[in-house]
Parts: structure tokens; C-alpha cells; sequence
């Protein structure tokens, strides 16, 4: 239940392509999804982030949809460019005092020119 | 504003030792957590501390510990090493350690245990 299951392990686009990476989660305490980007040397960064309560969120490039009933979230990268090459994982935390996430076992991204 | 740091940056240990990491959260943020990053385990969390009390506690075993400071600079400790804890350390920071507030994460330290 404190799963998060991220598809697909890895990815490959050609630059100006969107990207879609998807994931699914059990457990209904949930209520806070981030996506973050990674790049080889570098900590995890928030890329976009959403809450149940709304079923997409765009910044940009990135759109997060968000599928309640189905328990699934995913982001959608328009206009894939190579410096999107990168490793992304997507997470879920419960609500309250708590800052631990539980992370997706990240999807690989290429972007070829 | 300086984000968040971890020193050091690399370690190399051997099997039996001991090792601590430290990490200096963003200024103004009470609340740090730690991960551990491996290729096979992907991104599993550690402990979480806030205003230097351990709040929350991932499936690791006792010798991995863990502490915060009064300035919320926090510090993690392995005891007796294996090879299996050659990691990604990463540890991230945020305001108040609510579940929907964004983290930073710093760049890391790398452990490798022979």
C-alpha cells in the first residue's frame, strides 16, 4: 500500500516530441503528488506538483494529470528538448506532519536531437 | 540564499566502519529528511527530523541513526558498514515538514563501502 509504481523504466523521444511518463499509487492517505527531475551528479528537483483536488496542473512544458478514481497520476512534457534528458521520478506523501515521500523508481528520459 | 549542502561529497569506507554525513539545511528551514539512493532500491527514505526530534522513520535498520541540531543542521550515521550501504546519500530540507510543502534536496554524498 505504501507503493508507487512509475512506468516506464526508461525513454526515448525525439526533441520537439512530448513525453509521458505514468504512475500509480493504493494508498487513499495521499493527497500530495510531486514530480521530481534528477540529473547525473545532482539531488532530486521539484519539477510540478499536485493535489487530488484538481485533475491537471500545467507550468509551462510540464502538465501533471491526475485520475482520482483510478488512482494514477502522470506528466506530460510538450516539446520535449534534449536538456529535458533526464531521470524523473514521481512521488506521493499524506497529508499532515510528515515530509516523507514515497518515490517512483524513476524513468530514464533521452531526448535526441 | 544558499540552498541546501552535504559534506562531504564522497567518502569511501571499508566494511565494519563507521561513517557520518552532515547536512546544512536552507536557512530558515526546521525541517530535514534523508533518503538513500540506489540503482536497485531507487529513492527510499531514512528518517525525518523537525525542530530536532525525530518525526518519522523508514524500514532501516538501527545502525542507520540520526540527529538535528538547534541551528536545524542535521547529521546521519552508519554503524558497522556493509557493502550493500554503498549509496546516494541525499538529504532535503523544507519550512515546516508538512506533507504538501515543497523540499529541496542537496547534491548528495556518495558512499562507497568496500
Amino acid at each position: 500500500q505504501q507503493q508507487v509504481k512509475q512506468s516506464p523504466q526508461s525513454l526515448i523521444v525525439q526533441k520537439g516530441g512530448i513525453s509521458i511518463i505514468n504512475c500509480a499509487y493504493e494508498n487513499t492517505a495521499f493527497d500530495y503528488f510531486p514530480w521530481y527531475q534528477q540529473f547525473p551528479g545532482k539531488g532530486p528537483a521539484l519539477l510540478i506538483a499536485i493535489r487530488p483536488d484538481v485533475s491537471e496542473k500545467k507550468e509551462g512544458r510540464f502538465t501533471i494529470s491526475f485520475n482520482k478514481s483510478a488512482k494514477q497520476f502522470s506528466l506530460h512534457i510538450m516539446d520535449s528538448q534534449p536538456g529535458d534528458s533526464a531521470t524523473y521520478f514521481c512521488a506521493a506523501s499524506k497529508r499532515g506532519a510528515t515530509n516523507k515521500l514515497i518515490f517512483g523508481t524513476g524513468t530514464l528520459l533521452a531526448v535526441q536531437p | 540564499k544558499a540552498g541546501v549542502t552535504q559534506t562531504p561529497r564522497y567518502l569511501i569506507k571499508t566494511r565494519g566502519q563507521q561513517v557520518t554525513l552532515s547536512c546544512s539545511p536552507i536557512s530558515g528551514h526546521r525541517s530535514v529528511s534523508w533518503y538513500q539512493q540506489t540503482p536497485g532500491q531507487g529513492l527510499q527514505f531514512l528518517f525525518e527530523y523537525f525542530s530536532e526530534t525525530q518525526r518519522n522513520k523508514g524500514n532501516f535498520p538501527g545502525r542507520f541513526s540520526g540527529r538535528q541540531f538547534s541551528n536545524s543542521r542535521s547529521e546521519m550515521n552508519v554503524s558497522t558498514l556493509e557493502l550493500g550501504d554503498s549509496a546516494l546519500y541525499l538529504c532535503a530540507s523544507s519550512f515546516t515538514g508538512q506533507g504538501n510543502e515543497e523540499q529541496f534536496f542537496g547534491p548528495g554524498t556518495r558512499l562507497t563501502v568496500l
